[in-house]
């Protein structure tokens, strides 16, 4: 079935540093990529998606890159603060049969002031 | 305006017992989801909706799991003869369409414990 991999799960970094997550998805048929935040006690938020068509995408510090033929995406947070401290999800929607949203198994953001 | 709710937003059970999740979307929004989370993992896709009937619902995990939309809106999550193995969040979202790429916006959750 579709499977989204994420790493690491865990990653500490010094605020003003920057973070990177990475993903690999199984389903060649997808052909959207959401990052979705999640603070303790909420539901996930989303911050940054990409679609098929594009290998890159910025929105200020946060910026998503994309590489259909290995299947791999990837978050990049810079200039990081510690209020970026959270639960990171990529995902990935399913295109076989339907808009599944399969999700990673999350990457746990501690920034340090 | 107001978000995704989910009510309530902690239930505890006990094993064998019956329970209803129940989740308002933000009004106007077509398209809702349930997903399953369990501690440390990712939000797992359980069902969705469109309008009234559900487009799919290949997550749901066996047939003591139902969810139902009747007026296209609000939506329940029913779990017969509850098991341990069922304590987790279980999330909604909705978004505004029912199309691959539309923002999914997500309620903050019901804590189900199963004792």
């Amino acid at each position: 079935g579709e499977n989204v991999e994420q790493h690491p799960s865990t990653l500490s970094v010094q605020e003003g540093d920057s973070a990177v997550i990475k993903c690999t998805y199984s389903d060649s048929a997808s052909n959207y990529f959401p990052w979705y935040k999640q603070e303790l006690g909420k539901g996930p938020q989303l911050i940054i998606d990409i679609r098929s068509n594009v290998g890159e995408k910025k929105d200020q510090r946060i910026a998503v890159t994309l590489n259909k033929t290995a299947k791999h995406f990837s978050l990049h947070i810079t200039e990081t603060q510690p209020e970026d401290s959270a639960v990171y999800f990529c995902a990935a929607s399913s295109g076989t049969g339907g808009f599944k949203t399969i999700f990673g198994a999350g990457t746990r953001l501690f920034v340090k002031a | 305006g107001a978000g995704v709710s989910q009510t309530p937003s902690n239930k505890v059970t006990e094993k064998g017992k019956y329970v209803e999740l129940r989740c308002d979307p933000i009004s106007g929004h077509t398209a809702l989801y349930w997903y399953r989370q369990s501690l440390g993992q990712g939000p797992e896709f359980l069902i969705y909706f469109q309008g009234t009937g559900a487009a799919d619902d290949s997550g749901l995990p066996n047939d003591r799991f139902f969810a139902v939309r009747p007026e296209g809106s609000v939506s329940t999550l029913k779990i017969q003869r509850t098991e341990r193995g069922d304590s987790a969040v279980y999330l909604c979202a909705s978004s505004l369409r029912f199309e691959r790429g539309n923002e999914q916006f997500f309620g903050p959750g019901t804590r189900l414990t199963v004792l």
